[in-house]
């Protein structure tokens, strides 16, 4: 799976849209790009996830560079209950075998009041 | 929210005791995990269900089991709990098993402490 990488931290106004990068210069084409998050004391939620086009749900939007290299979550409207830790996954559209879920370090998003 | 519950949530056992988790789906996927959590390690696959008693090995396998004999059921055992197997535990589900296009879903979590 390709590696990822993201800032271990960011701050974010309560209110204001969200925006977390995540670089994977390595993925290749038949790789997804997923977002999940980790809130303190709970199992990760799903966010979002896409393979080549922008993607948006009722959580957030993913928009991912023409070169797929790198991609962006958007939280459009944080809130505090937004505080978490976010991890960008890379995984190929068939893995053939087990769905193995490779969380690196994550960003941790500090929503503030 | 996917129907994914973890019993117990939090259990504080001795070593060399047995100690069963239990998650339970209502999504009827057929893939069902066992993760573990720790500090400086993430996520790490135990063990796996492809359906009902159809399992495999994860990762860091050595000293568990599980079993499947319902489609809604995985059970994760220690057979003789040790110290090293302290951590949080959780469980996800997936409807598909090599497609990208699935996400996993997680559990709650079962926080598993071994004196």
């Amino acid at each position: 799976d390709a590696k990822t990488t993201q800032p271990t931290s960011m701050d974010c106004a309560e209110g204001r849209a969200a925006n977390l990068p995540c670089n994977h210069s390595t993925i290749s084409g038949n790789e997804y790009v997923y977002w999940y998050r980790q809130i303190h004391s709970q199992g990760p939620q799903y966010i979002i996830h896409g393979l080549k086009n922008n993607e948006t749900n009722e959580m957030a939007s993913l928009i991912i560079t023409e070169d797929r290299k790198s991609s962006t979550l958007i939280l459009p409207h944080a809130t505090l209950r937004d505080t978490a830790v976010y991890y960008c996954i890379v995984r190929p559209l068939d893995s053939g075998g087990y769905q193995k879920v490779t969380f690196g370090t994550g960003t941790k998003l500090q929503v503030i009041p | 929210d996917a129907g994914i519950t973890q019993s117990p949530r939090h259990k504080v056992t001795e070593t060399g005791t047995p100690v069963t988790l239990r998650c339970h789906q209502t999504e009827n996927h057929r893939y069902m995990y066992w993760y573990r959590q720790d500090p400086g390690h993430g996520l790490r696959l135990i063990h796996y269900s492809y359906g009902v008693k159809d399992t495999d090995k994860g990762e860091v396998s050595d000293g568990y089991s599980v079993s499947r004999s319902k489609t809604e059921d995985f059970l994760l055992t220690l057979e003789s709990a040790t110290s090293s197997q302290t951590s949080v535990y959780f469980c996800a589900i997936s409807e598909s098993e090599g497609l990208g296009n699935q996400p996993q879903h997680f559990g709650d979590g079962t926080r598993l402490s071994i004196l």
